[in-house]
């Protein structure tokens, strides 16, 4: 299993520009999450999905858009790059059925700099 | 959200023993404790969960006081490759709960190990 895999690695933007995070997990998982770092920092949820066609927001959603059309991918849309989304992006994944709960597995993440 | 308390930072010794605590002092019935960890410039892994009882596993041990206000993550021997922040986590089990599945880092404990 390749797990969670993230592209691009690196990315510079330019104020204004838009932008796609790719994720993609070959595990099953049913829960894909998308979380943001700033430098110094612990992890903050941006969005999160339960499942294909469901998402919600996390702690900072603005700014931000998902979808999640297969179980396997999880895509994070910027539309209007501005400077505070210079961040780095990790996705997870993991696997909830029933109560019980297997331990979110993290991708290498995505290093984003808007100028 | 419950919170967690960590001290920023922490030092060892390689092949010593490491005990990294945490306070968790409103943490609810359903709330399970759970430790990641980032090494630099990768992604968290997962190390160690539980809920009431101490856990062992091939990584860590996880001590859970009686009271379940705090818990203490035990390395039992470190090493240079266990250098990281250490993310002490909980987790709503409550299956019907909107938190469900979420994870809410904080900045966690600096851990050096010097050789």
């Amino acid at each position: 299993n390749a797990g969670v895999t993230q592209t691009p690695k690196f990315r510079i933007l330019k104020i204004g520009q838009s932008m796609t995070l790719q994720c993609a997990q070959d595990m099953n998982h049913n829960y894909m999450y998308w979380y943001r770092q700033d430098p110094g920092m612990g992890l903050k949820l941006i969005y999160y999905s339960v499942g294909a066609g469901i998402t919600d927001k996390g702690e900072v959603p603005n700014g931000y858009n998902v979808s999640r059309s297969t179980t396997e991918d999880f895509p994070l849309r910027l539309e209007l790059a501005a400077p505070s989304q210079t961040s780095v992006y990790f996705c997870a994944s993991s696997h909830l059925w029933g109560g019980s709960y297997n331990e979110q597995f993290f991708g290498p993440g995505t290093r984003l700099t808007v100028l | 959200d419950a919170k967690t308390t960590q001290p920023n930072s922490m030092e060892s010794n390689e092949e010593e023993p490491v005990h990294l605590p945490c306070n968790h002092s409103t943490i609810s019935g359903t709330d399970y404790i759970h430790w990641y960890r980032q090494l630099p410039s990768q992604g968290p892994e997962y190390v160690i969960h539980g809920l009431t009882s101490n856990v062992n596993n091939r990584m860590a041990s996880l001590a859970i006081a009686e009271d379940r206000k705090s818990s203490t993550l035990i390395l039992h021997r470190a090493t240079l490759r266990d250098a990281a922040v250490y993310y002490c986590i909980l987790r709503d089990g409550d299956a019907g709960g909107t938190s469900y599945g979420k994870l809410t880092f904080g900045q966690g404990t600096i851990l050096t190990v010097h050789p």
